[in-house]
């Protein structure tokens, strides 16, 4: 079955730890991103990548980390300076050119600070 | 100024009825824009990419672009309560992308 798989679905973490979400993708797109999303917030971006080995910062990087040696993989580690890290988190995969317009998105991964 | 405006809603409508979403945006430099459906603790779900100012339609959906105005729609003809969702607008520049803040839907039946 094709698509983006981001785990896990929901998550809790304690105040001052570290959590990486994963997101996999056998799409074959170049460029994945990583999205918070808050309520009547829409969509901030946070990381992406166009390329293995290369990712840029998006609006609201700080507190965040990502890696991107694979082509199917690309983790978001939320650290613990990210202040505010309970969210919804949504990973997205796209092409580039004309087969790639456009961006999917993952279910989500839950994440609250307890 | 947001990138992208979109009227947060709520929207009710009843069954049947034709739903009218709209987006603004600032960037005449957007190429590319795109609507997704997104249901309650779900990921986006895309519905319509359009590239070029005009009419697409595919079945229910018809998505509109007029960049003159810098303004775009999607309509749903015939609504159905399984439409009941928040509808996010989209536009693509370069490797970028940037999102309304959504219009959630409610069609009763």
């Amino acid at each position: 079955d094709g698509g983006i798989t981001q785990s896990p679905k929901y998550l809790f973490r304690k105040e001052g730890q570290n959590v990486t979400l994963s997101c996999e993708q056998n799409l074959n797109h170049d460029a994945m991103y990583w999205y918070r999303q808050d309520p009547g917030q829409g969509l901030r971006l946070i990381y992406y990548s166009q390329i293995v080995n290369d990712f840029q910062k998006g609006d609201i990087a700080e507190g965040y980390s990502v890696s991107r040696e694979k082509k199917e993989s690309f983790p978001l580690t939320v650290t613990s300076a990210q202040k505010n890290p309970t969210a919804f988190y949504l990973c997205a995969a796209g092409g580039q050119g004309t087969s790639g317009n456009t961006i999917y998105f993952g279910e989500g991964s839950w994440l609250t600070v307890v | 100024q947001k990138e992208v405006e979109q009227d947060p809603g709520p929207l009710s409508v009843p069954e049947g009825a034709i739903v009218s979403l709209n987006c603004t945006y600032s960037n005449s430099a957007f190429q590319y824009f795109m609507w997704y459906r997104q249901y309650s603790r779900k990921g986006p779900e895309l519905l319509m990419y359009t590239y070029s100012s005009g009419n697409k339609e595919d079945g229910r959906f018809t998505a509109q672009v007029d960049k003159s105005s810098k303004y775009i729609s999607l309509f749903i003809r015939d609504s159905q309560p399984s439409d009941s969702a928040t509808y996010l607008c989209a536009m693509r520049v370069f490797n970028k992308f940037y999102f309304g803040s959504g219009t959630k839907l409610n069609v009763k039946p």
